[in-house]
Formats: C-alpha cells, sequence, structure tokens
C-alpha cells in the first residue's frame, strides 16, 4: 500500500471544536489531495497541496506537507455539523495518472 | 454542469448474477476511472481510460470484471458471476488528461448475497 496506517481513525467532536487528521506515503509524490466523502456520495476534492508547498489554506480547511517525513496533515478549524464526512488523503503514485486514497479519517461533528 | 451520472444507484444480486454499472462523465473530460470501495475503507482502483483506450486495467480482478468505453464518452462496468466479496461500492470519476481534480458520481451500491 501507498499509506501508512495512521490514515485510520474515527474521531468524534463538537460544533466550533478545531480537529486535524493525518496521513504518511511510502514512496515520493509530487502532490496529496484531501477529498471529503459525504454520506451516500463520491469524494469530492476539497484541498490540493504540492511538494513545493509546505501549507495550503482555503476557509476553514489548512493542508500540511512534509516531504521530508512523507506526511499530510488536514486541518479544520470551527468545524459544523456538516463537516461531518470521511476524509481521505489521495496521491499519484510516482507521477502516474491515477490518484491512490488511504482509509481515511471518519469525522463526526455533533450540533 | 452537470456532474459524473451513475446508474443504478443501487443492485442486489444472488451469486453467480451478472451485472453491469453505467457511468456519464463530464463532458469533455477525457480520462475517466472506475474505483471499487469496500464498506470502510478507501476507493480503490480498478481500471482507467484515456478517451477509449485503456491505460490500466492491473487492478481489475481476473476475468470477471470487464470495463469499456467505446466512444471515449460513456463506459460500461461488467460483474459476471458475482461473487459476496464483491460487496461494494463502485463509483466512477472523470478528469482532463493530466489533471488530479478528479469529479467523482455518487456511485453504484452492490450487495451480493
Amino acid at each position: 500500500s501507498q499509506w501508512g496506517e495512521e490514515n485510520l481513525q474515527a474521531l468524534s467532536i463538537q460544533e466550533g471544536e478545531d480537529v486535524t487528521m493525518n496521513c504518511s506515503y511510502k514512496t515520493y509524490t509530487t502532490v496529496v489531495q484531501w477529498y471529503r466523502q459525504k454520506s451516500g456520495k463520491g469524494p469530492a476534492l476539497i484541498i490540493l497541496i504540492r511538494s513545493n508547498e509546505r501549507e495550503k489554506r482555503s476557509g476553514r480547511l489548512r493542508a500540511t506537507l512534509d516531504t521530508s517525513s512523507q506526511s499530510s496533515s488536514l486541518s479544520i478549524t470551527g468545524t459544523l455539523a456538516t463537516d461531518t464526512a470521511v476524509y481521505f488523503c489521495a496521491t499519484d503514485v510516482q507521477g502516474g495518472r491515477a490518484l491512490i486514497f488511504g482509509t481515511g479519517t471518519t469525522v463526526s461533528v455533533s450540533p | 454542469e452537470a456532474g459524473v451520472t451513475q446508474s443504478p444507484r443501487y443492485a442486489v444480486l444472488q451469486e453467480g448474477q451478472a451485472v453491469s454499472f453505467w457511468c456519464d462523465p463530464i463532458s469533455g473530460h477525457d480520462t475517466l476511472y472506475w474505483y471499487q470501495q469496500p464498506r470502510d475503507q478507501g476507493p480503490q482502483l480498478l481500471v482507467y481510460f484515456r478517451d477509449e483506450a485503456v491505460i490500466d486495467n492491473s487492478q481489475l480482478p481476473s476475468d470477471r470484471f470487464s470495463a469499456v468505453r467505446p466512444k471515449g464518452t460513456n463506459s460500461t462496468l461488467k460483474i459476471q458471476s458475482a461473487k459476496q466479496g464483491d460487496t461494494a461500492t463502485y463509483l466512477c470519476a472523470s478528469s482532463f488528461w493530466g489533471n488530479s481534480d478528479y469529479t467523482f458520481g455518487s456511485g453504484t451500491r452492490l450487495l451480493v448475497i
């Protein structure tokens, strides 16, 4: 597998709290993407970070990438109940054209 | 802009039966992907196309699975003689070649009993 085991998590939090999830990858990649999948829907891209970026922000989302440790994190600040979803990191292995997904982190946000 | 459309939304089969899944990608997207997502797991690539050509089908399980995209637009994924282990959601995604921004459909949820 391309992904390490930290990807497998389930987190339950209250609205307004911040949450951070992590993933690690085993081989070199030029980009890490984070997808959100809500129940009954397909995954949707929420943020993409390239190997020449250490941090990327988009609204309440913040992604980091550490190429030396081959790890990435996604933080959501001020969570809402609508942030309840499974979050996946994904990357194109060895510059290939197809994304490889991690196992995902389940985030449940209570109102 | 219409998204990626998949049908049917659900399918229930007995072992040994056949089923086909259909995908209509975003207009203009030349690359189409099929993923299998078992319950509580991440999507796992099965096959992908650029136009009508198969780029990689190495993860397509043996001879029971097949996929085609004859005109480089819509695609069909078929399972012959389904097994209980095929129970999963089958996701279709599309993109422009070389672009990592995929658009996924809502998937077809398959239950094999």
